[in-house]
């Protein structure tokens, strides 16, 4: 079963306007979260994290929200930029999980100039 | 900066070859983990080590087994290559003791069974 699901395999979105990458879980003990960015042919490189005592968390352009009832976290980027075009991965994890990291499927974000 | 650094980043085997992926960090982390990366599934784990000699099974093990002789590197073995195996290999590397959870990765290895 995928606990951590991204329901969007692509996202387009105009220069300079909100790109909102979105991301559900099911399981009640995932209690951080994280985005990472892949280009291709490289690594997953961190974005930012979210724990579950808080409900947002910024850093730059980025901001990720974090809706505990809902299950649910979604990444905002502005403006966008062409070079956040990437595939953007979810990730989630528990206290009692030992740092595994446990991932979505990815959405490919792209920016049109 | 942590670098995390694996042995090749393109890699062309045969059905049956036995094949060896390396994985080194530099910044003496004690979880090391290697995962697959496949269109429409994501990152999925394959096994993970904690220490020198310790291993534990992923979400899909088999057809794999990993080996950790020293703390800076962990290697990924495919003791007999099948097509379904081709994929990209991602190792990542964090310090241990809970904490943040960002782990590190390499740059992949793109393997191709033929």
């Amino acid at each position: 079963d995928q606990q951590v699901k991204q329901n969007s395999p692509s996202l387009s979105v105009q220069e300079g306007r909100i790109s909102i990458l979105n991301c559900d879980y099911t399981n009640s003990m995932f209690d951080y979260f994280l985005w990472y960015k892949k280009y291709p042919a490289e690594g997953p490189t961190f974005l930012i994290s979210i724990s579950s005592i808080k409900d947002k968390n910024e850093d730059g352009r980025f901001t990720v929200f974090l809706n505990k009832s809902a299950k649910h976290l979604s990444l905002h980027i502005v403006p966008s930029q062409p070079g956040d075009s990437a595939v953007y991965f979810c990730a989630a994890c528990s206290s009692e999980g030992a740092q595994k990291l446990v991932f979505g499927q990815g959405t490919r974000l792209t920016i049109n100039p | 900066d942590v670098k995390v650094t694996q042995s090749s980043r393109y890699l062309v085997k045969r059905t049956g070859e036995k094949v060896f992926l390396e994985c080194v960090q530099d910044m003496d982390h004690e979880n090391m983990f290697w995962y697959r990366q496949d269109p429409g599934l994501g990152l999925r784990l394959i096994y993970f080590s904690y220490d020198v000699k310790m291993k534990e099974k992923g979400d899909i093990p088999e057809g794999y087994s990993v080996s950790r002789e020293k703390k800076e590197r962990f290697s990924l073995i495919l003791e007999s290559a099948s097509t379904n195996q081709t994929s990209m290999y991602l190792c990542a590397s964090i310090q241990g003791g809970g904490g943040r959870n960002e782990q590190f990765f390499g740059p992949g290895t793109r393997l191709t069974v033929l």
